[in-house]
């Protein structure tokens, strides 16, 4: 079946700094891959997808990029803000066979001002 | 904009206790999920359910049930809540078609079992 796998936080950041947060899945075939947030005591809410490699998402100036080779899908910021403090989850969905997304285990970013 | 809602915020219940967790959509989606989250876990799918009356395992079923029969309305049951299903219960659903694979989540459940 399909993994993914995060790196383990929590990630502490000063306010501007660049982050990045690793993601790396196993799965047949060509999925389709997402980066989910969860903001302090709310749901899960879509924060930038790709469906094919090569693809770049993008949303509220983060990135990641799908690259097929190395089975990565990284999400990355150029300067964090104290509202970006959030859980951070990687997912993958297999375009056959179960419907349903696969998570990773999720990183805690807490910027400080 | 899409709508999940879980009946309840917070639960307490005892040790053997039937428990019902319910998640309402209202955005007329044909698939809807039921996940538990734990610390260094991620999200671990329960059951998902693809159309009224239908629905498949996900990772781990064990000790739970699920119940959908109305379109908007998916329920969660533990039969028998146990102190290991202790947790954040969160409910999802998603479109039919080509935006299947986008889910929208309710706030959760945090459920205790004393």
């Amino acid at each position: 079946g399909n993994s993914v796998t995060q790196m383990e936080g929590p990630v502490t950041l000063s306010e501007e700094a660049f982050l990045t947060i690793n993601c790396t899945y196993t799965a047949t075939g060509y999925p389709s891959l997402f980066w989910y947030v969860q903001y302090p005591g709310e749901g899960l809410q879509l924060l930038l997808k790709a469906t094919k490699a090569d693809d770049k998402g993008s949303n509220k100036g983060f990135e990641a990029t799908y690259r097929k080779e190395t089975t990565s899908f990284h999400l990355e910021k150029g300067s964090v803000q104290v509202s970006d403090s959030a859980v951070y989850f990687c997912a993958v969905w297999e375009k056959t066979g179960r419907r349903a997304l696969t998570f990773g285990s999720g990183t805690r970013l807490q910027v400080q001002p | 904009d899409v709508k999940v809602t879980q009946s309840s915020r917070y639960l307490v219940k005892r040790t053997g206790e039937k428990v019902f967790l319910e998640c309402v959509q209202d955005m007329d989606h044909e698939n809807m999920f039921w996940y538990r989250q734990d610390p260094g876990l991620g999200l671990r799918l329960i059951y998902f359910s693809y159309d009224v009356k239908m629905k498949e395992k996900g990772d781990i079923p064990e000790g739970y049930s699920v119940s959908r029969e109305k379109k908007e309305r998916f329920s969660l049951i533990l039969e028998s809540a146990s102190t290991n299903q202790t947790s954040m219960y969160l409910c999802a659903s998603s479109p039919g078609g080509k935006a299947k694979n986008i889910q929208y989540f309710g706030a959760g459940t945090r459920l205790s079992v004393l």
